[in-house]
């Protein structure tokens, strides 16, 4: 079965640096990949997905991120980072031959001012 | 406004009861999908639903129990069997049939169970 693997429990930044939440992937074929938030007892939002085509993938509130196939990789990123952008960032992979997905352990964003 | 329903948002139980978390759906969404979130553990998959009366055991499935009578509903019931039910359950949609796997999901604001 898929799986994805976040290696940070937390990242901090200063705002208005640049942000990168990083997440690996296992799954047999291509992948699906998705990047989604959670703030503090709600449901998660969906941020951006990588189905094909361009590597670099943008999605809401100023994010981004980018496959790399040959490195399993899938880095959350932004330019520059908010306050608000505060929360828990989770990463997910959804194989091409089921509809189950997969969710990393989370990464909890801090920014501070 | 469209969107996933869970209820309810907070739920207390005494051990040995059975419960059920309600989850309504007006996305028209094909795939339902419950799932589990323990801090530190990110979210694990308990049963997913692609199409109405089937369904599909996650990682977890020991102790929980689903039913998909209705599109628009996925009921949770967690069994007396569970041995550690208190946790935050998200459920969520996706139009994942049509789109073999590529569909984002929907989440809902997710119910907080707590046995006492």
């Amino acid at each position: 079965a898929q799986s994805v693997a976040q290696p940070e429990d937390q990242v901090n930044v200063a705002e208005g640096n640049p942000l990168t939440v990083k997440c690996t992937y296992s799954v047999s074929g291509n992948p699906y990949l998705f990047w989604y938030v959670q703030y503090p007892n709600r449901g998660l939002q969906f941020l951006l997905k990588y189905i094909t085509g361009d590597n670099l993938v943008k999605g809401s509130y100023g994010f981004e991120a980018e496959f790399n196939k040959s490195q399993t990789s899938f880095h959350l990123k932004k330019p520059s980072a908010l306050v608000s952008d505060s929360a828990l960032y989770f990463c997910a992979v959804s194989g091409r031959e089921n509809n189950d997905m997969r969710f990393g352990a989370g990464t909890r964003l801090t920014v501070k001012p | 406004d469209g969107g996933i329903t869970q209820s309810p948002k907070y739920l207390f139980r005494k051990e040995g009861q059975n419960v059920t978390l309600s989850c309504e759906q007006n996305l028209n969404h094909d795939a339902m999908y419950w799932y589990r979130q323990d801090p530190g553990q990110g979210l694990r998959l308990i049963y997913y639903s692609q199409i109405v009366n089937d369904f599909q055991k996650g990682d977890i499935a020991e102790g929980y129990s689903v039913s998909r009578e209705k599109k628009e509903s996925f009921p949770l019931t967690v069994t007396s069997a569970q041995k550690n039910p208190t946790a935050f359950y998200l459920c969520a949609s996706s139009n994942a049939w049509e789109l073999s796997g590529s569909g984002e999901l929907f989440f809902g604001e997710g119910s907080r169970l707590t046995v006492l």
